[in-house]
C-alpha cells in the first residue's frame, strides 16, 4: 500500500518569496512521484515527476523538487513566488507494483496563497 | 493537439438515478483512468482501463462501473446515486499503465446529486 502526506493544507507566501510545499510518501516498493497543480474549476496539470533518474527534478513554471529516500520526502520548491502561482497543489505517488494498475495515490492538497 | 476531453461538464441528478460520464483520451493513449475528487480533497482512484480491459480498481462500491471502447474512449457509470457521490469526476489518459507513465487529466465533470 502507498500513501502521501502533504503537510499544511494552506501555505501563504509573499510575492517574490521562496515557495516550499511539503510532501512525504509511504511506499513498499520504489515509488514514482509527481506534483500536479489545479487551478479553480479545472483539471490537474503535471508540474514534474520523479522516476528514479536524477533526484533533483526540474519542472514547468520554475518549480523543482528533490527526492530524498532517507526522509521519504519529495518537497516542491520555487525560488520566487508569482501571483499566478496561487492554486491547489497535489503530490501523488504510483508504483509499478502490480504493473502500475492501481493508478495514482494523491495527497489531500496544499492551497498556495500569494500575498502581494 | 487535443487533450483529454470529458462530457458533460456539469450534471445535476437526483438520488437513486443513474449517470454516465464520458471521456476521450489523447490520441495514441491506450490507458484511461477515472478519479473522484470530493470538494477540498485530493482525487481518489476509481478505475484504470488498458487495451479495453479493467486493470485496476480502487475502493469504490459496485454501483460504480466503467468500460473502454475500441477507440480507447471510456464511460464511467454510477447507479443508485447517493448525495455523497457529488464530486468532480476526472478522467486521465496515459500511454501505458500508471507507474512511470505520465497521466494527463481532463477538465472533469462536476456531478451534483440532490
Amino acid at each position: 500500500a502507498q500513501s502521501v502526506t502533504q503537510l499544511g493544507s494552506h501555505v501563504s507566501v509573499s510575492e517574490g518569496a521562496l515557495v516550499l510545499l511539503r510532501c512525504n510518501y509511504s511506499s513498499s516498493v520504489p515509488p514514482y512521484l509527481f506534483w500536479y497543480v489545479q487551478y479553480p474549476n479545472q483539471g490537474l496539470q503535471l508540474l514534474l515527476k520523479y522516476t528514479s533518474a536524477a533526484t533533483l527534478v526540474k519542472g514547468i513554471n520554475g518549480f523543482e523538487a528533490e527526492f530524498k529516500k532517507s526522509e521519504t520526502s519529495f518537497h516542491l520548491t520555487k525560488p520566487s513566488a508569482h501571483m499566478s502561482d496561487a492554486a491547489e497543489y497535489f503530490c501523488a505517488v504510483s508504483s509499478n507494483s502490480g504493473g502500475g494498475a492501481d493508478g495514482l495515490t494523491f495527497g489531500k492538497g496544499t492551497h498556495l496563497i500569494i500575498q502581494p | 493537439d487535443a487533450g483529454v476531453t470529458q462530457s458533460p461538464t456539469h450534471l445535476i441528478k437526483t438520488r437513486g438515478q443513474h449517470v454516465t460520464l464520458r471521456c476521450s483520451p489523447i490520441s495514441g493513449h491506450k490507458s484511461v483512468s477515472w478519479y473522484q475528487q470530493v470538494l477540498g480533497q485530493g482525487p481518489q482512484f476509481i478505475f484504470q482501463y488498458y487495451e479495453k480491459e479493467e486493470r485496476g480498481r480502487g475502493n469504490f462500491p459496485d454501483r460504480f462501473s466503467a468500460r473502454q471502447f475500441p477507440n480507447y474512449s471510456s464511460e464511467l457509470n454510477v447507479n443508485a446515486l447517493l448525495l455523497g457521490d457529488s464530486a468532480l469526476y476526472l478522467c486521465a489518459s496515459s500511454l501505458g499503465l500508471a507507474g512511470s507513465y505520465e497521466q494527463y487529466f481532463g477538465p472533469g465533470t462536476r456531478l451534483t446529486v440532490t
